[in-house]
């Protein structure tokens, strides 16, 4: 089946650094979404990209869809506290209108030290 | 409307009792999602519903497990002799048809000793 490999595993860095992550698949895929999730709850959407080489910001955040459709990475600018928690990737098969199924990422634990 | 809403947040169950979680989604969404995740590992998709039609399932959805969606509104989850390996986070996420990035709600967390 599908797989997601993310790295890396975990992170941890001073407040005010800079943080990048990436997630490679062995299948193409047509939306790269990015998750973060504090413990206890579910996921929260970041972002979600639609073409290959799109590179599409939200505040700090920044992602971008690899040109192969295979790859995408996250980064984070002038990291906060707040920012602590698991970023997951995932990745979506279908076109608008399909099932919507997602295959996600083992994710990246971010820590930062203040 | 505040979100996808899970009941219960926290189910603790012996071996070999049945459990059934329910999910409320987002009133104007017509699909629902059920995902399990356990600790330290991204959610894995177990079965979907477009309004009360259950399109696609899991072959990690034994026939232990079944869910439902009866009016299209909310939807329930039930784990029938439930076993240790059961224990997770099941996660429940709705969307509207053609939209990606869907909203999950916060979870029911089970633990069967």
């Amino acid at each position: 089946g599908q797989q997601l490999n993310q790295s890396p595993q975990s992170m941890f860095i001073q407040e005010g650094e800079d943080v990048s992550m990436n997630c490679t698949s062995s299948s193409i895929f047509n939306t790269w979404l990015w998750y973060k999730q504090d413990p206890g709850e579910g996921p929260v959407l970041l972002i979600a990209l639609y073409k290959a080489g799109e590179l599409t910001s939200n505040g700090r955040l920044t992602a971008q869809f690899g040109i192969t459709r295979k790859d995408s990475f996250l980064n984070i600018s002038a990291s906060i506290p707040s920012d602590v928690g698991i970023y997951f990737c995932a990745g979506q098969l279908g076109l608008s209108g399909n099932t919507g199924k997602l295959i996600f990422g083992q994710g990246t634990t971010l820590q930062v030290k203040p | 409307d505040t979100g996808v809403s899970q009941d219960p947040r926290h189910k603790i169950t012996k071996r070999g009792q049945n459990v059934t979680f329910r999910c409320d989604p987002i009133s104007e969404h017509n699909r629902l999602y059920w995902y399990r995740q356990t600790l330290g590992q991204g959610p894995e998709f177990l079965t979907y519903f477009q309004n009360e039609a259950q399109l696609e399932k899991s072959r990690l959805l034994s026939d232990r497990f079944s869910a439902e969606r009866p009016k299209g509104s909310f939807s329930t989850l039930e784990i029938q002799r439930t076993e240790q390996g059961d224990s997770a986070m099941y996660l429940c996420a709705s969307s509207e048809q053609g939209r990606y990035g869907y909203t999950f709600g916060s979870g029911t967390r089970l633990t069967v000793v």
